[in-house]
């Protein structure tokens, strides 16, 4: 099940520049679309998310970018900071037959180093 | 701040035996999922439960696997004759409907021996 993919496993970067994580999609019947950060032996914890009737997000330093024709979405974190290391998930809901139940679909997750 | 809690953190079971993995979700949520992951794998979905029955579940979430909401906070994963390969973090999610953000326990590591 491939309907999620983030590319890159991996993702450094100093303090205080920009991190942008990326995601891709297969499945166009998707339109919500979430980021979660996770640490070791914790949960996933919700970051942002987007509806697919906009493009772009903004919540403090996180901004989430949906861009629906490539089925591509970003988040970007600025300024990096090095609490922000963690493993970044994407996921993606569908609505089937006029109704969500909000089944997630992840991608396999980007670990972010912040670097002082 | 709410938050959802899962009991055990940690939970060892021989082949063969059931195990119930607990969580409580947070009190004014109407929407309630279990989700797994295998170590170095995504995490995936196991099923959805609204209303006091199940709206959607996935190819994993077999006979082997059933879930339960008690009464009016506890939500339950029982996983009966457990295998090698349901060893994973189980995670419990709770939200306020379908197209809204899903908050997660901290998991239960279930190994099975």
């Amino acid at each position: 099940d491939q309907q999620v993919k983030q590319n890159s496993p991996s993702l450094s970067v100093q303090e205080g520049r920009i991190s942008i994580l990326n995601c891709d999609y297969t499945n166009s019947m998707f339109d919500y679309f979430l980021w979660y950060k996770k640490y070791p032996a914790e949960g996933p914890t919700f970051l942002i998310s987007i509806s697919s009737i906009k493009d772009k997000n903004e919540d403090g330093r996180f901004t989430v970018f949906l861009n629906k024709s490539a089925k591509h979405l970003s988040l970007h974190i600025v300024p990096s900071q090095p609490g922000d290391s963690a493993v970044y998930f994407c996921a993606a809901s569908a609505v089937t037959g006029g109704t969500s139940y909000g089944k997630l679909t992840f991608g396999q997750g980007t670990i972010l180093t912040v670097h002082p | 701040e709410p938050e959802v809690t899962q009991t055990p953190s940690h939970q060892v079971t021989q082949m063969g035996q059931e195990v119930i993995l607990r969580c409580v979700p947070i009190s004014n949520h109407l929407y309630f999922y279990w989700y797994r992951q295998i170590l170095g794998q995504k995490v995936e979905f196991l099923v959805s439960f609204y209303n006091n029955e199940i709206s959607e579940k996935s190819e994993i979430f077999d006979d082997q696997f059933s879930v339960e909401r008690p009464d009016g906070s506890n939500f339950t994963l029982k996983i009966r004759s457990t295998k090698l390969e349901d060893s994973a973090m189980y995670f419990c999610a709770s939200s306020e409907g379908g197209l809204y953000e899903q908050f997660f326990g901290p998991g239960t590591r279930l190994t099975v021996l």
